[in-house]
């Protein structure tokens, strides 16, 4: 069964940093573009970040570029986020998915709050 | 950034109803279109793919169809399972964005 598990999620201070991982089990990570994307309260879904199947290339969202780092790790068949320079609007569940333009599968999600 | 807009935003029918929801997209998306289904405390679930193409193991009361810049996700016999918020989202263009969500009820 496929299956991607987010963890890392938590609070977080103003300014801060946290780190998010998803496991993914069940296919062949290293075949499959990856994805961020989170939803927050009041504004949907929204998509944040790419990284090609080598980890070579990368993509983000204006609102995050500069702030968070998008990598991967094909022999942990592992994805991660690292997120600096916490805003208040940055609390949302954050999904990983698979998948190069349209997300095939997602994972449950984990939640990231910003707040002192 | 292409803006998708969902309508309606919230969609109340019957059991066995027919129901249509609208996705419109502020440029031309081609057939770039996913649907999705959300409900809570799961992961969400990819319904459509190039605005008309179903998902393996997608019941098929689901259809999609449209192309350039409107689309419409359609149930065609809602069951009370259906219960969720649905999205379409564009991958055309870069940044890929979502519609803002129609979340659907049982009358």
């Amino acid at each position: 069964e496929v299956q991607l598990v987010e963890s890392g999620g938590g609070l977080a201070q103003p300014g801060g940093s946290l780190r998010l991982s998803c496991a993914a089990s069940g296919f062949t990570f290293s075949d499959y573009e990856m994805n961020w994307v989170r939803q927050t309260p009041g504004q949907g879904l929204e998509w944040l970040s790419n990284i090609s199947i080598s980890g070579t290339s990368t993509l983000y969202a204006d609102s995050v570029k500069g702030r968070f780092t998008i990598s991967r790790d094909n022999a942990k068949n592992s994805l991660y986020l690292q997120m600096n320079s916490l805003r208040a609007e940055d609390t949302a569940v954050y999904y990983c998915a698979s998948g190069d333009g349209y997300f095939l599968k997602w994972g449950q999600g984990t939640l990231v709050i910003v707040s002192s | 950034d292409i803006q998708m807009t969902q309508s309606p935003s919230t969609l109340s029918a019957s059991v066995g109803d027919r129901v249509r929801i609208t996705c419109r997209a502020s440029q031309n998306s081609r057939s770039r279109l996913a649907w999705y289904q959300l409900k809570p405390g799961k992961a969400p679930k990819l319904l459509i793919y190039e605005a008309s193409n179903l998902e393996g193991g997608v019941p098929s009361r689901f259809s999609g169809s449209g192309f350039g810049t409107e689309f419409t996700l359609t149930i065609s016999s809602l069951q009370p399972d259906d219960i969720a918020v649905y999205y379409c989202q564009q991958y055309n263009t870069y940044p890929w964005t979502f519609g803002q969500g129609t979340t659907v009820e049982i009358k």
